[in-house]
């Protein structure tokens, strides 16, 4: 079965203070790695996808990379409204097709 | 380029009650997904669907829950007899055909936030 675990579940960091998200797996076949963003009473809104280990993609202040078992959102210098809820999600070529199987988030909290 | 459009946004149900979820799909994708988040946990996967089939429905309970998706019209996910416990954030997804070796991104909606008292 499919599994994503997501660390820390909360953080909390001052504005301009960098740190990293981190998102384990293990999947049957890796399909692709999603990275969501999700503020309250918001559905999902999509920021990266993964394919394969050694892979980054960059996004204004965020970062994402991957490796065989986890896969890292680096956040640069973030700004309060980078405030959210950050879901992983992996994606296998095995099984239910484009079936997602998420993490339970990393809560952020950015303050001035 | 509208996004998922799901409707209602928030809908209130009695115990007993029929519960009906509406979900378009992103303009030229033919793949809706159902995903519930109930309070304190993340999202599990319900069905996934294509025009007039259902392709995985793993994820759906086995009783009073159904979900179609008709050549015309929205997909719709519906609850009988609805119980407290059904009570949570109901989310419709949509994708593009299904490639060969990369993953398809998933477009979620904004979207239903089920109420049962």
């Amino acid at each position: 079965e499919d599994q994503v675990t997501q660390s820390p579940e909360a953080l909390r960091l001052q504005e301009g203070e960098s740190s990293s998200l981190n998102c384990s797996y293990t999947v049957s076949g890796l399909r692709g790695l999603f990275w969501y963003r999700q503020d309250p009473g918001k559905g999902p809104e999509f920021l990266f996808t993964l394919y394969s280990a050694g892979e980054e993609k960059e996004k204004e202040r965020l970062k994402a990379t991957l490796t065989k078992k986890e896969s890292f959102l680096h956040i640069t210098a973030p700004k309060p409204e980078d405030s959210a809820t950050y879901l992983c999600a992996v994606q296998a070529f095995t099984g239910g097709g484009n079936k997602l199987t998420f993490g339970t988030g990393t809560q952020l909290k950015v303050e001035l | 380029n509208a996004g998922v459009m799901q409707n209602p946004r928030h809908l209130v149900r009695r115990r007993g009650q029929e519960a009906r979820l509406r979900c378009s799909p992103m303009k030229g994708h033919s793949h809706v997904y159902w995903y519930r988040q109930l309070p304190e946990e993340g999202l599990k996967f319900m069905v996934y669907l294509q025009k007039e089939n259902i392709i995985d429905e793993s994820g759906m309970p086995k009783e009073r829950f159904s979900a179609e998706f008709p050549k015309e019209g929205p997909s719709i996910l519906r609850i009988q007899q609805v119980v407290r416990g059904d009570s949570a954030a109901y989310f419709c997804a949509s994708s593009p055909s299904q490639g060969l070796n990369s993953g398809n991104t998933i477009y979620f909606g904004e979207g239903s936030w089920l109420t049962v008292v």
